[in-house]
Protein backbone atom coordinates (compact mmCIF):
# COMPACT_ATOMS: atom_id res chain seq x y z
CA UNK A 1 0.00 0.00 0.00
CA UNK A 2 0.93 3.73 -0.06
CA UNK A 3 1.28 6.15 2.88
CA UNK A 4 1.86 10.10 1.89
CA UNK A 5 1.77 12.85 4.45
CA UNK A 6 1.95 16.18 3.64
CA UNK A 7 0.96 19.00 5.65
CA UNK A 8 -2.87 19.82 6.38
CA UNK A 9 -2.37 23.74 6.07
CA UNK A 10 -0.12 26.85 5.46
CA UNK A 11 -0.60 29.76 4.94
CA UNK A 12 1.84 32.83 3.15
CA UNK A 13 1.61 36.42 1.67
CA UNK A 14 0.66 37.59 -1.92
CA UNK A 15 4.01 37.68 -3.70
CA UNK A 16 5.95 34.99 -1.54
CA UNK A 17 6.96 31.84 -2.22
CA UNK A 18 5.61 28.48 -0.39
CA UNK A 19 7.14 25.17 -0.45
CA UNK A 20 4.62 22.37 0.34
CA UNK A 21 6.58 18.45 1.49
CA UNK A 22 5.60 15.99 0.84
CA UNK A 23 6.75 12.05 1.83
CA UNK A 24 5.90 8.51 0.71
CA UNK A 25 6.24 5.46 1.61
CA UNK A 26 5.02 3.35 -1.06
CA UNK A 27 4.89 -0.75 -2.35
CA UNK A 28 5.58 0.31 -5.64
CA UNK A 29 6.85 3.70 -7.85
CA UNK A 30 5.68 5.04 -10.84
CA UNK A 31 5.67 8.54 -10.61
CA UNK A 32 4.79 11.38 -8.53
CA UNK A 33 1.89 14.34 -9.19
CA UNK A 34 0.81 17.35 -8.20
CA UNK A 35 -2.48 18.25 -8.27
CA UNK A 36 -4.50 21.78 -7.39
CA UNK A 37 -7.73 21.64 -6.22
CA UNK A 38 -9.97 24.67 -5.35
CA UNK A 39 -12.50 23.93 -3.01
CA UNK A 40 -15.72 22.43 -4.94
CA UNK A 41 -13.58 21.79 -8.07
CA UNK A 42 -12.42 19.07 -9.38
CA UNK A 43 -8.51 18.39 -8.85
CA UNK A 44 -6.26 19.92 -12.03
CA UNK A 45 -2.78 18.31 -13.37
CA UNK A 46 0.33 20.68 -12.11
CA UNK A 47 3.31 18.47 -12.17
CA UNK A 48 5.15 15.17 -12.58
CA UNK A 49 8.00 13.89 -11.79
CA UNK A 50 9.36 10.19 -12.46
CA UNK A 51 13.05 10.53 -12.01
CA UNK A 52 14.78 12.45 -9.51
CA UNK A 53 15.42 16.30 -9.96
CA UNK A 54 13.46 19.78 -10.41
CA UNK A 55 10.92 20.10 -12.59
CA UNK A 56 10.16 23.75 -13.46
CA UNK A 57 6.63 24.96 -14.98
CA UNK A 58 6.43 28.82 -14.77
CA UNK A 59 5.76 29.63 -11.27
CA UNK A 60 5.58 26.10 -10.01
CA UNK A 61 8.83 23.53 -9.45
CA UNK A 62 8.52 20.17 -8.16
CA UNK A 63 11.38 18.31 -7.01
CA UNK A 64 11.72 14.19 -6.71
CA UNK A 65 13.81 12.34 -4.40
CA UNK A 66 13.06 8.72 -4.97
CA UNK A 67 15.45 7.31 -2.56
CA UNK A 68 14.19 9.79 0.21
CA UNK A 69 10.51 9.28 -0.93
CA UNK A 70 10.32 12.69 -0.72
CA UNK A 71 8.69 15.33 -2.89
CA UNK A 72 8.06 19.37 -2.55
CA UNK A 73 5.90 21.63 -4.72
CA UNK A 74 7.10 25.23 -5.19
CA UNK A 75 4.67 28.06 -5.37
CA UNK A 76 6.41 31.37 -6.43
CA UNK A 77 5.48 34.88 -6.65
CA UNK A 78 1.84 33.69 -4.80
CA UNK A 79 -1.16 35.32 -6.25
CA UNK A 80 -4.56 35.25 -3.98
CA UNK A 81 -5.80 32.75 -7.40
CA UNK A 82 -3.39 30.34 -5.83
CA UNK A 83 -5.16 29.66 -2.28
CA UNK A 84 -6.20 26.37 -2.88
CA UNK A 85 -5.56 22.58 -1.99
CA UNK A 86 -2.77 21.10 -3.47
CA UNK A 87 -2.65 17.28 -3.52
CA UNK A 88 0.11 15.11 -3.78
CA UNK A 89 -0.37 11.64 -5.04
CA UNK A 90 1.96 8.72 -6.18
CA UNK A 91 1.53 6.09 -8.54
CA UNK A 92 2.28 2.34 -7.94
CA UNK A 93 3.61 -0.24 -10.39
CA UNK A 94 -0.15 -0.62 -11.33
CA UNK A 95 -0.97 2.81 -12.40
CA UNK A 96 -3.09 3.29 -9.62
CA UNK A 97 -2.54 6.70 -8.04
CA UNK A 98 -2.88 7.09 -4.48
CA UNK A 99 -3.53 10.41 -2.92
CA UNK A 100 -2.28 12.64 0.37
CA UNK A 101 -5.12 14.80 2.33
CA UNK A 102 -3.80 17.50 0.78
CA UNK A 103 -2.19 20.86 1.92
CA UNK A 104 -4.58 24.29 1.97
CA UNK A 105 -2.56 27.17 1.09
CA UNK A 106 -3.86 30.27 2.06
CA UNK A 107 -2.76 33.43 0.85
CA UNK A 108 -3.28 36.56 2.41
CA UNK A 109 -2.81 40.13 0.94
CA UNK B 1 -12.00 19.62 -27.05
CA UNK B 2 -14.69 18.64 -24.62
CA UNK B 3 -13.10 17.88 -20.97
CA UNK B 4 -14.43 14.74 -18.96
CA UNK B 5 -18.13 14.90 -18.51
CA UNK B 6 -19.91 13.39 -15.61
CA UNK B 7 -23.72 13.22 -14.66
CA UNK B 8 -25.57 13.99 -12.71
CA UNK B 9 -23.83 16.83 -11.03
CA UNK B 10 -25.93 16.22 -7.68
CA UNK B 11 -27.91 13.53 -6.18
CA UNK B 12 -29.86 12.99 -3.16
CA UNK B 13 -30.12 9.24 -1.69
CA UNK B 14 -31.87 7.50 1.01
CA UNK B 15 -29.92 4.45 2.88
CA UNK B 16 -30.53 0.77 0.96
CA UNK B 17 -30.99 2.26 -1.90
CA UNK B 18 -28.49 1.97 -5.14
CA UNK B 19 -27.15 4.57 -7.38
CA UNK B 20 -25.31 5.07 -10.64
CA UNK B 21 -23.20 7.48 -11.92
CA UNK B 22 -22.00 8.17 -15.71
CA UNK B 23 -18.68 9.39 -17.01
CA UNK B 24 -17.51 10.41 -20.65
CA UNK B 25 -13.81 10.58 -21.22
CA UNK B 26 -11.75 13.07 -23.41
CA UNK B 27 -12.29 11.70 -27.23
CA UNK B 28 -9.35 9.03 -27.92
CA UNK B 29 -8.55 8.45 -23.77
CA UNK B 30 -9.26 4.83 -23.05
CA UNK B 31 -8.75 4.52 -19.83
CA UNK B 32 -11.16 5.46 -17.07
CA UNK B 33 -10.62 5.99 -13.19
CA UNK B 34 -13.17 6.59 -10.48
CA UNK B 35 -12.13 8.27 -7.28
CA UNK B 36 -13.85 8.89 -3.66
CA UNK B 37 -13.73 12.41 -1.94
CA UNK B 38 -15.43 12.94 1.40
CA UNK B 39 -14.99 16.40 2.50
CA UNK B 40 -11.13 17.42 3.64
CA UNK B 41 -9.49 14.06 2.46
CA UNK B 42 -7.66 13.07 -1.11
CA UNK B 43 -9.36 11.26 -3.58
CA UNK B 44 -9.68 7.74 -2.76
CA UNK B 45 -9.07 5.26 -5.43
CA UNK B 46 -11.72 2.70 -6.52
CA UNK B 47 -11.62 1.50 -9.74
CA UNK B 48 -9.63 2.20 -13.28
CA UNK B 49 -10.28 0.64 -16.38
CA UNK B 50 -9.03 -0.19 -19.66
CA UNK B 51 -10.24 -1.28 -22.83
CA UNK B 52 -13.02 -2.29 -21.21
CA UNK B 53 -11.10 -4.20 -18.92
CA UNK B 54 -10.76 -3.67 -15.36
CA UNK B 55 -6.92 -2.79 -14.12
CA UNK B 56 -7.15 -2.35 -10.74
CA UNK B 57 -9.49 -1.91 -7.92
CA UNK B 58 -9.14 0.10 -4.25
CA UNK B 59 -10.41 -0.85 -1.09
CA UNK B 60 -13.93 -0.82 -1.53
CA UNK B 61 -15.98 -3.12 -0.52
CA UNK B 62 -18.00 -5.53 -3.27
CA UNK B 63 -21.44 -2.86 -3.30
CA UNK B 64 -19.02 -0.83 -5.30
CA UNK B 65 -18.79 -2.07 -9.46
CA UNK B 66 -18.07 -0.37 -12.83
CA UNK B 67 -18.10 -1.04 -16.09
CA UNK B 68 -16.27 0.36 -19.67
CA UNK B 69 -18.53 0.44 -22.58
CA UNK B 70 -16.92 0.27 -26.17
CA UNK B 71 -17.38 3.87 -26.55
CA UNK B 72 -15.16 3.93 -23.60
CA UNK B 73 -17.57 6.08 -21.26
CA UNK B 74 -17.93 4.58 -17.85
CA UNK B 75 -20.18 3.85 -15.00
CA UNK B 76 -20.06 3.48 -11.09
CA UNK B 77 -22.73 1.41 -9.68
CA UNK B 78 -23.37 1.50 -5.92
CA UNK B 79 -25.52 -0.80 -4.25
CA UNK B 80 -26.94 -0.58 -0.29
CA UNK B 81 -25.93 3.19 -0.25
CA UNK B 82 -25.03 3.67 3.48
CA UNK B 83 -24.60 7.29 4.95
CA UNK B 84 -20.52 6.95 4.94
CA UNK B 85 -21.24 6.73 1.03
CA UNK B 86 -21.79 10.67 1.04
CA UNK B 87 -19.12 12.21 -0.84
CA UNK B 88 -17.76 13.83 -4.12
CA UNK B 89 -17.19 11.13 -6.60
CA UNK B 90 -14.68 12.01 -9.41
CA UNK B 91 -14.01 10.31 -12.72
CA UNK B 92 -10.60 10.73 -14.58
CA UNK B 93 -9.79 9.98 -17.87
CA UNK B 94 -6.02 9.65 -19.26
CA UNK B 95 -4.18 8.34 -22.34
CA UNK B 96 -0.31 8.46 -21.19
CA UNK B 97 0.71 9.16 -17.37
CA UNK B 98 -1.52 13.03 -16.48
CA UNK B 99 -5.03 12.16 -15.50
CA UNK B 100 -7.77 14.74 -16.27
CA UNK B 101 -11.00 14.71 -14.15
CA UNK B 102 -14.35 15.23 -14.66
CA UNK B 103 -16.63 18.00 -12.27
CA UNK B 104 -17.48 15.38 -10.02
CA UNK B 105 -20.90 13.94 -9.01
CA UNK B 106 -21.65 14.83 -5.29
CA UNK B 107 -23.59 12.06 -3.83
CA UNK B 108 -25.29 12.66 -0.55
CA UNK B 109 -27.20 10.28 1.45
CA UNK B 110 -29.84 10.54 3.88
Amino acid sequence: GQNIDQPTEMTATEGAIVQINCTYQTSGFNGLFWYQQHAGEAPTFLSYNVLDGLEEKGRFSSFLSRSKGYSYLLLKELQMKDSASYLCAVRDNDYKLSFGAGTTVTVRA
Amino acid sequence: DAGVTQSPTHLIKTRGQHVTLRCSPISGHKSVSWYQQVLGQGPQFIFQYYEKEERGRGNFPDRFSARQFPNYSSELNVNALLLGDSALYLCASSLNYEQYFGPGTRLTVT
